[in-house]
């Protein structure tokens, strides 16, 4: 099973700042990753497959990086609604795995 | 556009099955190449792949769950069910269906609480 692991596991910033988000495989996974955000209350969202390609209707601030076993989600300019729980799951293998969670939080 | 709907009990006392049924719009589940999906997620936890069925009825299910847990397509009604036998407390949790390929696209969840 692919062991997905995100750090941080809180970020705290202010409105407008950049948040930087990592997500470490136990093994390569190729560029197999998706990243979703979560708000209490409703299902995730999908925001970034395949490692690096915005899915439809998502905000340029939002992009991803990375392939093998290091990715990253960056949001370049947080706006107010961009503050809730990001995961990242991959679809290299199955079981599908999802990393533990980075909550992004108002400073 | 694809919609998913979970429907079925939200309480569930332990020891008994758990059954959710999830109704698909906007594409056929007897269609190849997505995985029919469930997903869950225990209060202010992460999240928890279940199992899925495939095309021609095929079913993979998580080693952890393995034993108790059975996924079924009724393609005549475009639907697939999730049944979860002897639960505890500790399956209480939002279900998600889901339809799984490149990317997961989710239903709403279902909360279900198991009470003892």
């Amino acid at each position: 099973e692919v062991v997905l692991t995100q750090s941080p596991a809180t970020l705290s910033l202010s409105p407008g700042e950049r948040a930087t988000l990592s997500c470490r495989a136990s093994q390569n996974i190729n560029n197999y990753l998706a990243w979703y955000q979560q708000k209490p209350g409703q299902a995730p969202r999908l925001l970034i497959y395949d490692a690096s390609n915005r899915a439809t209707g998502i905000p340029a601030r939002f992009s991803g990086s990375g392939s093998g076993t290091d990715f990253t989600l960056t949001i370049s300019s947080l706006e107010p609604e961009d503050f809730a729980v990001y995961y990242c799951q991959q679809r290299s293998s199955w079981p599908l795995t999802f990393g533990g969670g980075t909550k992004v939080e108002i400073k | 556009q694809v919609e998913l709907q979970e429907s079925g009990p939200g309480l569930v006392k332990a020891s008994r099955t758990l059954s959710l049924t999830c109704t698909v719009s906007g594409d056929s589940i007897s269609r190849g190449f997505y995985y029919w999906t469930w997903i869950r997620q225990r209060p202010g936890k992460g999240l928890e792949w279940i199992g899925y069925v495939y095309h021609g009825g095929t079913t993979n299910y998580n080693t952890s769950l393995k034993s108790r847990v059975t996924i079924s397509a009724d393609t005549s009604n475009n639907q697939f069910s999730l049944n979860l036998s002897s639960v505890t407390e500790a399956d209480t949790a939002v279900y998600f269906c889901a339809r799984v390929a490149t990317a997961i696209d989710w239903g709403r969840g279902t909360l279900v609480t198991v009470s003892s």
